[in-house]
């Protein structure tokens, strides 16, 4: 079993609409959850993180963590066409520690 | 500073060849990973740098893998006796800050070097 679960999609939405992506994780150790956005041919960018559980908001993104659950999500709103992407979704251990990867949802937004 | 830098973007080599990428961080990074993407899925760990010692190298690595970061500056991926199965994309990322620092989360990664084996 993968430390990290994504569905990888493909997921496609028209334009305007609300997107949630999300990941499971297996490992109560994780303390900083990440998502990152990864174009054809590049390499991934971070989005945005959080620490521990709750929710944040960065502009038409918002990403929550339910520790309890081991659940993490990410909300896109007024999805536009410039985010058809993968999106990864990353956690690590508080300390030194390395980061893992979900294996990535490929999001198409529909004009 | 123009980000992270690898080198070639693309090899192309024959089945038991060894081949070596060279990856530039961003200078005051302290922080290197090394990662393998394959087609459809997410980056897979192989090993980290905190300036210029290994602190964690993946299991699923076989000792046909070596990394080094000499001077905690740029880092060498070696793979020696190439395989089929060791074609993907090879992804160097660097980060600022070890420890609990939030610095650590945030990775900026290379464009990659592909790797495909014949």
């Amino acid at each position: 079993q993968k430390e990290v679960e994504q569905d990888p999609g493909p997921l496609s939405v028209p334009e305007g609409a609300i997107v949630s992506l999300n990941c499971t994780y297996s490992n109560s150790a994780f303390q900083y959850f990440m998502w990152y956005r990864q174009y054809s041919r590049k390499g991934p960018e971070l989005l945005m993180y959080t620490y521990s559980s709750g929710n944040k908001e960065d502009g038409r993104f918002t990403a929550q963590v339910d520790k309890s659950s081991k659940y993490i999500s990410l909300f896109i709103r007024d999805s536009q066409p410039s985010d058809s992407a993968t999106y990864l979704c990353a956690m690590r251990g508080s300390s030194a520690s390395k980061i893992i990867f979900g294996s990535g949802t490929r999001l198409s937004i529909r004009p | 500073d123009t980000g992270v830098s690898q080198d070639p973007r693309h090899k192309i080599t024959k089945r038991g060849q060894n081949v070596t990428f060279r990856c530039d961080p961003i200078s005051e990074h302290n922080r290197l990973y090394w990662y393998r993407q394959t087609l459809g899925q997410g980056p897979e760990f192989l090993t980290y740098f905190q300036n210029e010692a290994q602190l964690e190298k993946s299991r699923l690595l076989s000792d046909r893998f070596s990394a080094e970061r000499p001077k905690g500056s740029f880092s060498t991926l070696e793979i020696q006796r190439t395989e089929q199965g060791d074609s993907a994309m090879y992804l160097c990322a660097s980060s600022l800050n070890g420890g609990t620092g939030s610095g650590a989360n945030v990775l900026t990664f290379g464009a990659g070097s592909r790797l495909t084996v014949l």
